[in-house]
C-alpha cells in the first residue's frame, strides 16, 4: 500500500523566491500535519487540517507560511519570499482519524529545502 | 556509553546488546507518547506508543517505560541489530493539542 509521498524531495530556492511542497496523504486519511525538521533537531509543528478546515496553524513561524488542503487530500505548504532561516526538512505527515492524540501519524519522506 | 554531540546525544552499543534510550518531557499534563525511529533520509516510523494511565508497554523487541512522576520516558530495545541504527525521537501529546518532540538521540551499533 502507498504511504505519504512528498514532493519534490529536494529544492533548493534563492533568497526571496516563493517554493510550494506537496503532501500526498495516506488515502483516506482525515487528518494532515506539516512539521518542520531542522538539522540535528527534532519535527516541530506547524500546522494541521482536519479535512479540508484548517484547525491549528499556531506553528507556522511567519506569514510567509501558507497551507492548504483545499479538497481534504492533497496538501500544500507555500513559502513566500524564502530566507535562509526556511532552510530544513519539511515533512508531512497524516493519520486516519480527526484530532492528533492517541492516533498514529505516518510520516512522508520530507522535502529538503536549501535556501541559498 | 552515551555523550551529548554538537546536535544530538549519542548511544553505542555492542550488537546483540540491549540499549537504552531514556527522554525527559516537558508537560506534566502530557497524557500520550510516542516513540519514533528515523533513518537518514526517511521520515519519522511510529515504533511504540504509550498513555499516561501506564507505566510500561511492550512490543516486538522493544519496551517504553513511563515515570510520570519525574516525567521520564525510556525505549529499551532487546538484542539490538545494525538495522537498528538510527535516530529516535519521543513525541508527547497533551489531549487535543499537538505532538511535541524531544531533541532525538542517536543509535549507533557496533558491530
Amino acid at each position: 500500500g502507498a504511504g505519504v509521498s512528498q514532493s519534490p524531495r529536494y529544492k533548493v530556492a534563492k533568497r526571496g523566491q516563493d517554493v510550494a511542497l506537496r503532501c500526498d496523504p495516506i488515502s483516506g486519511h482525515v487528518s494532515l500535519f506539516w512539521y518542520q525538521q531542522a538539522l540535528g533537531q527534532g519535527p516541530e509543528f506547524l500546522t494541521y487540517f482536519q479535512n479540508e478546515a484548517q484547525l491549528d496553524k499556531s506553528g507556522l513561524p511567519s506569514d510567509r507560511f501558507f497551507a492548504e488542503r483545499p479538497e481534504g487530500s492533497v496538501s500544500t505548504l507555500k513559502i513566500q519570499r524564502t530566507q535562509q532561516e526556511d532552510s530544513a526538512v519539511y515533512l508531512c505527515a497524516s493519520s486516519f482519524s480527526g484530532g492528533p492524540s492517541y492516533n498514529e501519524q505516518f510520516f512522508g519522506p520530507g522535502t529538503r529545502l536549501t535556501v541559498l | 556509553g552515551e555523550s551529548v554531540g554538537l546536535h544530538l546525544p549519542t548511544l553505542s552499543v555492542q550488537e546483540g546488546d540491549n540499549s537504552i534510550i531514556n527522554c525527559a518531557y516537558s508537560n506534566s499534563a502530557s497524557d500520550y507518547f510516542i516513540w519514533y525511529k528515523q533513518e537518514s533520509g526517511k521520515g519519522p516510523q511510529f515504533i511504540i506508543d504509550i498513555r499516561s494511565n501506564m507505566d510500561k508497554r511492550q512490543g516486538q523487541r522493544v519496551t517504553v517505560l513511563l515515570n510520570k512522576t519525574v516525567k521520564h520516558l525510556s525505549l529499551q530495545i532487546a538484542a539490538t541489530q545494525p538495522g537498528d541504527s538510527a535516530v529516535y525521537f519521543c513525541a508527547e501529546n497533551n489531549y487535543g493539542q499537538n505532538f511535541v518532540f524531544g531533541p532525538g538521540t542517536r543509535l549507533s551499533v557496533l558491530p
